[in-house]
């Protein structure tokens, strides 16, 4: 993967709303996905990975995610969330045997709004 | 409980005082990493080992260095810090597995700062 493009630094949502993050990636091989997601003062736990089969993806929390490859996006969703989610969420991205490394995002910041 | 442990959780240092950030891990993984966290670059990686005695630069190598003289230890060492090393640090490891589609464990994150 060359790059990874979260288009959103920051979103902002109410609670119990849904919300889409949105994840980009360049590649012209086969790919890994990964979301993860860092709650305040913690390291980054995954949430979802699509390594193959099913483009839909269930993940812990309630989190989904679709990966589309002809658009090359693995754009992330919850269909209502709670104040619990705000976290800074990170997409990654390895290509099918490459040299073990991951690619990415500059992560979203999920804001929940009372 | 498996897990990634980094000390110090939190540092205040001089430039050029030498320092290192250790970084230990209970699960027989085989890939360690060393990324650095700064606002609005995502997590930027700085060194990683696939194993004992095999360590590769990341992304940005400057001014660290790691050592793997054990499979469960890979502690980042700055000879000299800088302010620009001023971030906040993670270690991670993971199974090498049969690619790279293992996730990654990570610590707690070290903050330092330099002044």
């Amino acid at each position: 993967a060359q790059s990874v493009t979260q288009l959103d630094s920051q979103v902002p949502v109410f609670e119990e709303a849904p919300v889409e993050l949105r994840c980009n990636y360049s590649s012209s091989v086969s790919v890994y996905l990964f979301w993860y997601v860092q709650y305040p003062n913690q390291g980054l736990q995954l949430l979802l990975k699509y390594l193959s089969g099913s483009t839909l993806v269930k993940g812990i929390n309630g989190f989904e995610a679709e990966f589309n490859k002809s658009q090359t996006s693995f754009h992330l969703r919850k269909p209502s969330v709670h104040i619990s989610d705000t976290a800074e969420y990170f997409c990654a991205v390895s290509e099918a045997g490459s040299n073990y490394q991951l690619i990415w995002g500059a992560g979203t910041k999920l804001i929940i709004k009372p | 409980e498996a897990q990634v442990t980094q000390n110090p959780r939190y540092l205040i240092t001089v430039t050029g005082k030498k320092l290192t950030v250790t970084c230990s891990q209970n699960m027989n993984h085989e890939y360690m990493s060393w990324y650095r966290q700064d606002p609005g670059l995502g997590l930027r990686q700085i060194y990683y080992s696939m194993n004992v005695e095999v360590t590769d630069k990341g992304d940005v190598p400057e001014g660290y260095k790691v050592s793997r003289k054990e499979k469960r230890n890979f502690p980042l060492i700055l000879e000299s810090p800088s302010p620009n090393q001023t971030s906040l640090y993670f270690c991670a490891s993971r199974k090498s597995g049969t690619g790279n589609d293992q996730p990654q464990h990570f610590g707690d994150g070290t903050r330092l700062s330099i002044l």
